[in-house]
């Protein structure tokens, strides 16, 4: 079974400031894919940015970016110029491609953002 | 493109009754599935639906159910509700399995089951 790990249950930086959420994953699998999810307080999940892994170039969408470490099994999120409406939980996922049917998403238990004027 | 429509938003039942959830995915995604979030538990996989089907199921009680119509509209269903069944139902779309794919999840606003 997999699991998710984020070690950090909340975090708050000031505006314009860039910040780092951790996520680490245990697996057997060597083919799979890794998400980061954003919930705010509308709760609806938001897509942050996916990563491959087979890919090892890190992903990047706007002001996010990942640092994908496969050996150490670590996938951190990087927010740039971090925004008021960045405040959210942020959810690590992970997927196995199987083929045949996966387990849906394992999540780890979320970081909460905070973001102060 | 409307998004995933989940209904009802809220939701108060009381403990040994039965309840449905609809979800309604985005317009061409095939996949739908379902996870409960609780503050203890996290985020729990619960079942996926691909054409009509189910293609797993995460570790719950058979009192969960659901199921999938020729439109990929899906259906869950809690039988027998307990007060630990209390939480947010999310519903997530995808043109094509994510374990398949690696397509991300399109979530709704999800529905709030409150057994009392």
């Amino acid at each position: 079974a997999q699991t998710v790990t984020q070690s950090q249950p909340e975090m708050s930086v000031q505006e314009a400031e860039t910040v780092t959420l951790s996520c680490t994953y245990d697996t057997s699998e060597n083919n799979y894919y890794l998400f980061w999810y954003k919930q705010p307080p509308s709760r609806q999940m938001i897509l942050v940015i996916r990563q491959e892994a087979y890919k090892q170039q890190n992903a990047t969408e706007n002001r996010f970016s990942v640092n994908f470490q496969k050996a150490a099994k670590s996938f951190s999120l990087k927010i740039s110029d971090s925004q008021l409406g960045d405040t959210a939980m942020y959810f690590c996922a992970f997927t196995a491609y199987s083929g045949g049917g996966a387990d849906g998403l394992t999540f780890g238990k979320g970081t909460h953002l905070i973001i102060q004027p | 493109k409307a998004g995933v429509t989940q209904t009802p938003r809220y939701l108060i039942k009381t403990r040994g009754q039965q309840v449905t959830l609809s979800c309604s995915p985005i317009s061409g995604h095939r996949s739908v599935s379902w996870y409960q979030q609780t503050p203890g538990q996290g985020l729990q996989f619960l079942f996926e639906y691909f054409s009509e089907t189910q293609r797993n199921k995460g570790n719950f009680p058979g009192r969960f159910s659901g199921r999938q119509f020729s439109n990929s509209r899906s259906e869950m269903n809690v039988s027998t509700l307990e007060l630990g069944d209390s939480a947010l139902y999310l519903c997530a779309s995808s043109f094509l399995p994510g374990d398949v794919s690696g397509s991300p999840l399109h979530f709704g606003n999800g529905t709030r089951l409150t057994v009392t």
